[in-house]
């Protein structure tokens, strides 16, 4: 996992307040997703993002999430008017320009432990 | 969605003692990775299994892919405390979403 980095690790907000996870990829990726952990739970996939692309979304809440990575800086996911059921680790990793498959394809940062009061 | 079950959710065992995690599912993958996460850590691939049957070795960590492509196990022998930590077993359908099992957690006792 060296080379995703995530910032923060620990947020902590108040219930309707704004989070916004940052996740810079690995030198070289493009691709970069989402994925969010409850305890004792698998990781869960929210979002696939290309360089200014959503690719597939289909694992983020429809309402108060979004992501975006933009052409310069790093992949943000934002979460609007935070519940106390958002509280969870979000997980960035990212992968090379050619998913190749049967290889090492992706890389996890060390997260953000996001926690709502 | 392609349910990936892991048993059993915890193990605790004493050190250099053997143990075997499974990870089963009712879907074919077309490969299955094992991770291993540490408290505050995002996973750490250690490997990925493709043919049905394969069997492969890393140190002392023995992984299995069942022949049909549904099923993985991994062997761990003489554990050490350094095996502590969360076991994530992952299935890749034809699409790049990755499926993640809810994983084991094994704490190895010095």
């Amino acid at each position: 996992n060296a080379g995703v980095m995530q910032n923060p690790r620990h947020l902590v907000r108040r219930r309707g307040q704004e989070a916004r996870l940052r996740c810079s990829p690995m030198k070289g990726h493009s691709h970069v997703y989402w994925y969010r952990q409850l305890p004792e739970e698998g990781l869960k996939f929210m979002v696939y993002l290309q360089k200014e692309n959503i690719i597939d979304e289909s694992g983020m809440p429809k309402e108060r999430f979004s992501a975006e990575f933009p052409k310069e800086g790093p992949s943000i996911l934002r979460i609007q008017q935070v519940v106390r059921g958002d509280s969870a680790a979000y997980f960035c990793a990212s992968s090379p320009p050619v998913f190749a498959p049967f290889n090492e394809k992706l890389f996890f940062g060390s997260g953000t432990q996001l926690s709502v009061l | 969605t392609q349910l990936l079950e892991q048993s059993p959710q915890f193990l605790s065992i004493q050190e250099g003692e053997n143990l075997t995690v499974y990870c089963n599912s009712s879907s074919v993958f077309s490969s299955l990775q094992w991770y291993r996460q540490e408290p505050g850590e995002g996973p750490v691939l250690l490997v990925t299994v493709v043919t049905g049957g394969e069997v492969k070795k890393l140190k002392r960590l023995t992984f299995q892919f069942g022949d049909a492509r549904k099923d993985s196990s991994l062997h761990i022998t003489a554990a050490q405390p350094g095996d502590t930590g969360l076991y994530l077993c992952a299935g890749e359908p034809p699409d790049y979403k990755l499926s993640f099992g809810a994983g084991t957690t094994v704490t190895v006792r010095a």
